[in-house]
């Protein structure tokens, strides 16, 4: 069945240049989050949505990053006036249930969106 | 694709023999613990994973061992195959986030 799904796969842009990462997650997953991986670390979190609803913001690194999911399904993350320390994989995942203190919903990723900034 | 394991550890073992992959975790209030497996040029996918409550949980070829007391986590691989070959990321949730380990680079050798 399709996974979640996420485009560009890879991103070059210029630095001062905005950019927009799409995530299409899992047809009807409640939750989806997003995270930064850098090479040969784990993914690290940035934010997470239930539904239409962003519910925990604390890992976007500052005010240029921004994510969206306004109609509960795709969701779409920003970086604005992108600087070359924002060059990273961004993954996305997303799970059935809503993220919450108590439930053990698996997160399913994304093939990432490979981002450089020159 | 691009290679996930950059300066990871690395864990080596022949064609058959079972691994034992281990994993520190931070936050003694972590209340659920996941193994996931990553290949070059993919996505973290889902292994298996145990609550805080147990202490051992198994799936097909592969044992999940949760030690509270020390922190630990390790992950027991049966049988190891080449297609095993991956890093290995444990995880650990508090609150509502995944914080994620530095991994370890599994190779299989025939």
């Amino acid at each position: 069945g399709a996974g979640v799904s996420q485009s560009p796969r890879y991103k070059v842009t210029k630095r001062g240049q905005d950019v927009a990462l799409r995530c299409d997650p899992i047809s009807g997953h409640v939750s989806l989050y997003w995270y930064r991986q850098a090479l040969g670390q784990g993914p690290e979190f940035l934010t997470y949505f239930n539904y239409e609803a962003q519910q925990d913001k604390s890992g976007l690194p500052n005010d240029r990053f921004s994510a969206e999911r306004p109609e509960g399904s795709i969701s779409t993350l920003t970086i604005q006036r992108t600087e070359q320390r924002d060059s990273a994989m961004y993954r996305c995942a997303s799970s059935l249930a809503p993220g919450t203190a108590t439930s053990t919903d698996t997160q399913y990723f994304g093939p990432g969106t490979r981002l450089t900034v020159l | 694709g691009e290679s996930v394991g950059l300066h990871l550890p690395t864990l080596s073992v022949q064609e058959g023999d079972n691994s034992i992959i281990n994993c520190a975790y931070s936050n003694s209030a972590s209340d659920y613990f996941i193994w996931y497996k990553q290949e070059s040029g993919k996505g973290p996918q889902f292994i298996i994973d145990i609550r805080s409550n147990m202490d051992k949980r198994q799936g097909q070829r592969v044992t999940v061992l949760l030690n509270k007391t020390v922190k630990h986590l390790s992950l027991q691989i049966a049988a190891t195959q080449p297609g095993d070959s991956a890093v290995y990321f444990c995880a650990e949730r508090w609150g509502n986030k995944l914080t994620f380990g530095t991994g370890t680079q599994l190779k299989v050798e025939l």
